[in-house]
């Protein structure tokens, strides 16, 4: 089974340009989450989506970061301008929420470099 | 909101066994995750609590005190390939998300 996939896995470009992160969920999971992992941080939920309605977006950093999620097997997180202390690694998760403990699946992430 | 304490950092050797503590604050709870994370790699499901007491699973076990805010991770037998960071991550009856803690690097020598 396909996992949750995310792209570019690596992204490397100048402050003040667009930078747009994409995710396909698992197959048939109603949920997904954006997080943002730094050394300084550790692993912070931005925004999570619930059949496709976003649910929670208090993690969002400011107006500069947005997320869209047109249907259930494809969602955006858009940062623009782009900054330096954007740099960072982003998963995308889904899951199954419906049952107890259904765990998150996360993707292989996106290492975001802002130069 | 939440609080999630784990130790920093750890080290054990292969072949012994290693507890991996999670004291935590939420509002409300509503489970409690562990997860797996390699250098460089995403975040694997470990095991999932949300009664008390211990959950087994093969090499790894988990546990709960609700009353305590309290949860560990037990690794048996330990192997180098379990040299890892080991999140930690209640969950608050805020809906579905989770809140990771900074998790705990283990390091298993020979």
């Amino acid at each position: 089974d396909a996992g949750v996939i995310q792209s570019p896995r690596h992204e490397v470009t100048e402050m003040g340009q667009e930078v747009t992160l994409r995710c396909k969920p698992i197959s048939g999971h109603n949920s997904l989450f954006w997080y943002r992992q730094t050394m300084m941080r550790g692993l912070e939920l931005l925004i999570y989506f619930n059949n496709n309605v976003p649910i929670d977006d208090s993690g969002m950093p400011e107006d500069r970061f947005s997320a869209k999620m047109p249907n259930a097997s494809f969602s955006t997180l858009k940062i623009q301008p782009s900054e330096p202390r954007d740099s960072a690694v982003y998963f995308c998760a889904s899951s199954y929420q419906g049952a107890t403990g259904q765990p998150q699946h996360f993707g292989d992430g996106t290492r975001l470099s802002i130069l | 909101g939440q609080n999630i304490d784990q130790p920093t950092e750890m080290t054990a050797t292969e072949g012994a066994i290693v507890q991996i503590n999670c004291t935590y604050q939420t509002s409300g709870f509503n489970g409690l995750f562990w997860y797996q994370q390699h250098a460089g790699e995403a975040p694997t499901f470990l095991s999932y609590n949300v009664l008390d007491g211990l959950e087994e699973k093969g090499r790894f076990s988990s546990f709960l005190s609700r009353s305590k805010g309290y949860s560990y991770l037990l690794l048996k037998e330990l192997q180098m390939k379990d040299s890892a960071s080991y999140l930690c991550a209640p969950r608050g009856n805020s809906g579905y998300a989770l809140n990771f803690g900074k998790g705990t690097s283990l390091l298993v020598t020979p």
